[in-house]
């Protein structure tokens, strides 16, 4: 089947520990984002990409890197310079042209312990 | 720049009676609007969409919404709410690039 899969589904990191998370998709699309969410916040982006080996911030990038060395795979790395790391993250892809809505990954729920 | 604005932040309805989430958008552009529901740490689900075809646009489970450009508002509802109808739903705005802005949510409450 066609979708967006994120792994793990809850992640535990100690405290000044880098953790990356999954996203990989088959759906052949050309864009894919990470966003964050924490209750009533609603979703902030972290990174997105357009197109291989390419990347921007979005608005809460800092303490954040991702990589985009294939087109189906976006992995998200929470470094230790991310001061409140615990959170929802939700990864998403969508074809990359206008007026196409995004798919959305399950989400990686991760907790600093 | 564009903007999403979810005037509600919760809104309860008791099963049965109509549903009605508010959502207004700032665009500098011609947007293509969708709403997304999340049920509790889950992902989330496209709803339905509006690219500039029909105003009124219908999606799954009973949901429509209707653009008001005179308004800036794409407003949810259902005619009547179902238990299952209980999640956050996000009304999001992509205005160019494809770059996706949320609304801050809705958690919507069905009571029996």
């Amino acid at each position: 089947d066609g979708g967006i899969t994120q792994s793990p589904k809850y992640l535990f990191r100690k405290e000044g520990q880098n953790v990356t998370l999954s996203c990989e998709q088959n759906l052949n699309h050309d864009a894919m984002y990470w966003y964050r969410q924490d209750p009533g916040q609603g979703l902030r982006l972290i990174y997105y990409s357009q197109i291989v080996n390419d990347f921007q911030k979005g608005d809460i990038a800092e303490g954040y890197s991702v990589s985009r060395e294939k087109k189906e795979s976006f992995p998200l790395t929470v470094t230790s310079a991310q001061k409140n790391p615990t959170a929802f993250y939700l990864c998403a892809s969508s074809p990359g042209r206008l007026n196409t809505e995004a798919f959305f990954g399950q989400g990686t729920r991760l907790t600093v312990v | 720049a564009q903007s999403v604005t979810q005037l509600d932040s919760h809104v309860s309805v008791s099963e049965g009676t109509p549903v009605l989430l508010r959502c207004n958008y700032s665009s500098s552009y011609s947007p293509s609007l969708f709403w997304y529901v999340q049920h509790p740490n889950k992902g989330l689900q496209l709803l339905l969409k509006y690219t500039s075809a029909a105003t009124l646009v219908k999606g799954i489970n009973g949901f429509e919404a209707e653009f008001k450009k005179s308004e800036t508002s794409f407003h949810l509802t259902k005619p009547s709410a179902h238990m299952s109808d209980a999640a956050e739903y996000f009304c999001v705005v992509d205005g160019a690039g494809n770059m996706l802005t949320f609304g801050g949510g809705t958690r919507l409450m069905v009571k029996p």
